[in-house]
């Protein structure tokens, strides 16, 4: 059982169009981040969100952490075909320093 | 910032054979790591976590005795793949931190068996 749950799982868009990424779970988690992993490297992290109801803004990425926090959603703006990739949440398990992984989202922007 | 090095990026190996990939924190003193391992156009499962100077633990479902850790100094974690199948093929990552300092990922080691 998986749980981080993503959603969608694949998307495609063309370049300029928005898309958000959506980050589910049932537990509660005290922080989570968010991940960007470009094919055979390593994932970069792009924000970290701490507290329930927390915006941050990167650019043209908005992230958010639920109220409960229990989900997170990632909004990206015009995308770019800069931005295709595999977007990943995850999140330290219970109160350790193990740190689980999303399903994954692959983004595909269209020039 | 924080630089973790793995080594190598890709490897070749015949069946049965062992394969090590290695971990290094490069600026930093790293008491735990964790190793990971992502199929292609899946996500990242966590196989183990490995601690300094003591046994690793291992999530559900990993052998412990086909995917050995060795963390004997605070710079070095290395995952010994033990009589490699071509099913063991898979992208490998490390990853180094915690919950309170952040996260710095190796940039992963391609194992392909044969």
């Amino acid at each position: 059982t998986q749980l981080l749950e993503q959603s969608p799982q694949f998307l495609s868009i063309q370049e300029g169009e928005n898309l958000t990424v959506y980050c589910n779970s049932s537990s509660v988690f005290s922080s989570l981040q968010w991940y960007r992993q470009e094919p055979g490297e390593g994932p970069v992290l792009l924000v970290t969100v701490v507290t329930g109801g927390e915006v941050k803004k990167l650019k043209r990425l908005t992230f958010q952490f639920g109220d409960a926090r229990k989900d997170s959603s990632l909004h990206i703006t015009a995308a770019q075909p800069g931005d295709t990739g595999l977007y990943l949440c995850a999140g330290p398990l219970n109160r350790s320093d193990k740190l689980i992984f999303g399903t994954g989202t692959r983004l595909q922007v269209f020039p | 910032g924080a630089v973790v090095s793995q080594h190598p990026s890709w490897v070749i190996c015949k069946s049965g054979t062992s394969v090590k990939i290695e971990c290094r924190s490069l600026d930093f003193q790293a008491t735990t790591m964790f190793w990971y391992r992502q199929f292609p156009k899946q996500s990242l499962m966590l196989m183990a976590t490995s601690n300094e100077g003591s046994k690793a633990t291992y999530e559900q479902g990993v052998e412990k005795d086909k995917f050995l850790i060795n963390h004997a100094s605070l710079t070095l974690s290395t995952l010994t793949v033990t009589s490699a199948h071509p099913e063991d093929s898979s992208f490998y990552i490390c990853s180094a931190g915690g919950k309170n300092y952040g996260y710095t990922f190796g940039s992963g080691t391609r194992l392909t068996v044969v």
